[in-house]
This record gives structure tokens, sequence and C-alpha cells, in this order.
């Protein structure tokens, strides 16, 4: 049973204009959240964090909003380039938790066409 | 550049062969992690280990085999391994596995095929 879900696998958005990529979670004792990026033959690179005493947090172009209540957080990338294409992984931690213990979810595929 | 270095790239083994990925990093972390990312699966973690110690091990078969000579190597010993253990491994590093806020930074990962 996945704790971490991201619903679409792809998402395709014209340059320039705004991406959204959406994750949702189940399990309430998670309290920070991560964003990373993946290009082919490379590994997932940090991009965006956010703690569970905040709801949003914003640095550049992404902004990650966090809505507890519906255990939902969204990444905005605005606006979007064609470097950012890439796959875009959520990940969650709990406090408490198995040290190191990050869960991811499956991914989403971002193209970004010119 | 992340500082995650990781040998080799690609591997091809047979199911008796005997081989060894290598992960080197360059931060000056304390913490080490191997996960294994297979087909349209997230990412799983397999070891952790902090300052040279393993504290985490989630239910790896024991033909994987992790070694951790000081904080910024990691090895994963590979024997007898099957078709189903095809995967990208990837290695990731952490300034303290200990914090909830603790981000880890990945390798490029090794694409190993198991025939």
């Amino acid at each position: 049973d996945q704790q971490v879900k991201q619903n679409s696998p792809s998402l395709s958005v014209q340059e320039g204009r705004i991406s959204i990529l959406n994750c949702d979670y189940t399990n309430s004792m998670f309290d920070y959240f991560l964003w990373y990026k993946k290009y082919p033959a490379e590994g997932p690179t940090f991009l965006i964090s956010i703690s569970s005493i905040k709801d949003k947090n914003e640095d550049g172009r992404f902004t990650v909003f966090l809505n507890k209540s519906a255990k939902h957080l969204s990444l905005h990338i605005v606006p979007s380039q064609p470097g950012d294409s890439a796959v875009y992984f959520c990940a969650a931690r709990s406090y408490g938790g198995s040290q190191g213990n990050l869960i991811f979810g499956k991914g989403t595929k971002l193209s970004v066409k010119p | 550049e992340t500082g995650v270095t990781q040998t080799p790239r690609h591997l091809v083994m047979g199911m008796t062969n005997k081989k060894s990925l290598k992960c080197e990093q360059h931060l000056g972390h304390n913490a080490m992690y191997w996960y294994k990312q297979s087909a349209k699966k997230p990412l799983e973690l397999m070891f952790v280990y902090s300052l040279e110690e393993r504290v985490e091990n989630n239910s790896v078969p024991s033909r994987f085999s992790p070694e951790c000579p000081n904080s910024s190597h990691l090895f994963l010993h590979l024997h007898t391994l099957q078709p189903e253990d095809s995967a990208l491994y990837l290695c990731a590093s952490s300034q303290d596995s200990g914090h909830t806020t603790d981000t880890q930074y990945f390798g490029p990962g090794t694409r190993l095929t198991v025939l």
C-alpha cells in the first residue's frame, strides 16, 4: 500500500506557463516533505522541501504548497522552461520514523514544450 | 555535480557471478544509503549507515551485502542474484540521518542487469 502517491505519471506544459505537480499521502505522521528532480541517466537531485509547520515554501521559480488537512502537497514551477523537463519525485518522512527512511512516490514525468 | 559518485554506471552479470557496487561521497556527510529503483516502482530504501554503523536494513535478501569501511565509502556486494534484481541502484548521503529535516543527496546510480 503506497503511502506517497503521485497519481499523474506524466504532465505536458507549454514553455512559460505554470507546471503543477501533485502528491498525496496517507500517513498523518509525515512531517517533512521533499521534491526531487531526476534527469535520464542521473540520480535524483534535491529541489525543495517543506516542514509540516509551514504551508508554503518558495525558492525562485519553485514553490511547494502543503495542505495537511487534505494530506496533499503540490509543486508549482513558474514560468516553466524546457530544461525543467524531467521526472519529479515527491518524498516524505515522519518524525521519529526509521532513520533516513524517506518514502517516495513513483514520480511524474514533466515535459515542457518550447 | 552532487558530490556523490558511483561506479560502475552500468553492470551486466550472470546469476552465478559476484560483483560489487561502489559509492563515494565528497560532502563530508555522516550517513550513507543504498536505494533500489525498479521499473514503475518507487525508490525503495535498502540500507542505511550512520557513522559507519548499519542502522537500517529493510528486509533485504542476504544476496545483497553492504559494507561501509568509512564515512566516505559505501559498497554493495552482490552474489547469486536473480533476474528480478535488475534495477537502478542509487547511493545517497546526508549530514545526519537522525534529523527529520536531513536532506539526502544522490549519486547517478548503477544500472544493473542480471541475466
